[in-house]
């Protein structure tokens, strides 16, 4: 079955920048969905079809996919940006959807 | 405004059945594919089954396949899950889910806020 690896945790200060990576067999040849979750809350997308944001999420958040990974990225990190982060794909060849591992993300 | 209201989750005995109801309104029900994802307590987003927009097609996550059936009631605007042969690790929160569209790799737009389900003896 298809696997999408996730790191458990990213760590980032104020200001800075968090990148979230999303490992998948040739992911690049799929659309990439990325959701926030927030303790207690449902998740909300951020990030679709690999880099495009809905109505309402910052342009601090971004995404890339290409070979076998793909990346959300979070630029000027503030206090609000710490959730759990999930990617999703629709893998064509075993119609199946596969969610991330997830990655915790703190804001130091 | 779109709205996902999912019912049904209860405590169940392992090998019990289940049926889960999902209302939707605020939207052309009939125009999307939907989803059902579910999170065990304290774990990550698990993708359980989708559905084509006239119910045509159904998938299932090998975890659930055979146990597992997802429905639609377009004249409803109602989503369902029923669950059968249940298992002490299909105990979760239960999310109905909305797509951006109708083709299936396109992503989830809206969910609701789960129905919990817990399968103990």
């Amino acid at each position: 079955s298809y696997v999408l690896t996730q790191p458990p945790s990213v760590s980032v200060a104020p200001g800075q920048t968090a990148r979230i990576t999303c490992g998948g067999d040739n992911i690049g040849s799929e659309s990439v969905h990325w959701y926030q979750q927030k303790p207690g809350q449902a998740p909300v997308v951020v990030v679709y079809d690999d880099s495009d944001r809905p109505s309402g999420i910052p342009e601090r958040f971004s995404g890339s996919n290409s070979g076998n990974t793909a990346t959300l990225t979070i630029s000027r990190v503030e206090a609000g940006d710490e959730a759990d982060y999930y990617c999703q794909v629709w893998n064509s060849s075993s119609h199946h959807s596969v969610f991330g591992t997830g990655t915790k993300v703190t804001v130091l | 405004e779109v709205q996902l209201v999912e019912s049904g989750g209860v405590v169940v005995q392992p090998g019990g059945s289940l049926r889960l109801s999902c209302a939707a309104s605020g939207f052309t029900f009939d125009d999307y594919t939907m989803h059902w994802v579910r999170q065990a307590p304290g774990k990550g987003l698990e993708w359980v089954s989708l559905i084509s927009w006239d119910g045509g097609s159904t998938y299932s996550a090998d975890s659930v396949k055979g146990r597992f059936t997802i429905s639609r009631d377009n004249s409803k605007n109602s989503l369902f899950l029923q669950m059968n042969s249940l298992r002490t690790e299909d105990t979760a929160l239960y999310y109905c889910a909305k797509a951006f569209g109708y083709s299936y790799g396109l992503g989830i737009d809206y969910w609701g806020q789960g129905t919990l389900v817990i399968v103990s003896s």
